[in-house]
């Protein structure tokens, strides 16, 4: 079955320590995202990559490092500059088709908690 | 991106139709608007997309008015499953999503 994998479902981490989250789709998209989101907030986007090796920062990229080395792969590093990582993280992918409607599907997220 | 504005919550009983009334009154001509729902505790899916026309597919219809400063987004029978938080977003067809807060549905049984 196609669709994008977040691992792990639960992380924790102590203070001062890098931690990284892993997205994969095998939906063959172009395009990946991350967003974060807190308690009864929406999403806010992290990161965002429209190709291989190329990827800009989003509304909230600070203390967030990303890399996209293989299409199916954006993994997220939230580092220690990371002031209040305690969050949901969820990744998306899309097709990036010039005039047509290209739909973000989502990962199941990963819910970080440092301690 | 143009700014959308939804009530917080909205409730309904199982069963009925429910709209979900979304406010963007600075929508450009070239905006789409989209919906996607987030049901507790996993990443958003995508509900429905139009630009000028009312649109149906299998899961809503997307009622758009003629002036396109609003949509609303319709569940002809609410299920207890479709227990979300429904984001109304107007956007081009490139450029990310912005999510703002958007309204919790909460279905009595």
């Amino acid at each position: 079955d196609g669709g994008i994998t977040q691992s792990p479902k639960y992380l924790f981490r102590k203070e001062g320590q890098n931690v990284t989250l892993s997205c994969e789709q095998n939906l063959n998209h172009d395009a990946m995202y991350w967003y974060r989101q807190d308690p009864g907030q929406g999403l806010r986007l992290i990161y965002y990559s429209q190709i291989v090796n190329d990827f800009q920062k989003g509304d909230i990229a600070e203390g967030y490092s990303v890399s996209r080395e293989k299409k199916e792969s954006f993994p997220l590093t939230v580092t220690s500059a990371q002031k209040n990582p305690t969050a949901f993280y969820l990744c998306a992918s899309s097709f990036r088709r010039t005039g047509d409607y290209n739909e973000q599907f989502f990962g199941p997220g990963t819910r970080l908690t440092v301690l | 991106d143009a700014k959308t504005t939804q009530p917080n919550s909205m409730e309904s009983n199982e069963e009925e139709p429910v709209h979900l009334p979304c406010n963007h009154s600075t929508i450009s001509g070239t905006d789409y608007i989209h919906w996607y729902r987030q049901l507790p505790s996993q990443g958003p899916e995508y509900v429905i997309h139009g630009l000028t026309s009312n649109v149906n597919n299998r899961m809503a219809s997307l009622a758009i008015a003629e002036d396109r400063k609003s949509s609303t987004l319709i569940l002809h029978r609410a299920t207890l499953r479709d227990a979300a938080v429904y984001y109304c977003i107007v956007r081009g067809s490139q450029g990310n999503l912005i999510f703002g807060k958007g309204t919790k549905l909460s279905v009595k049984p």
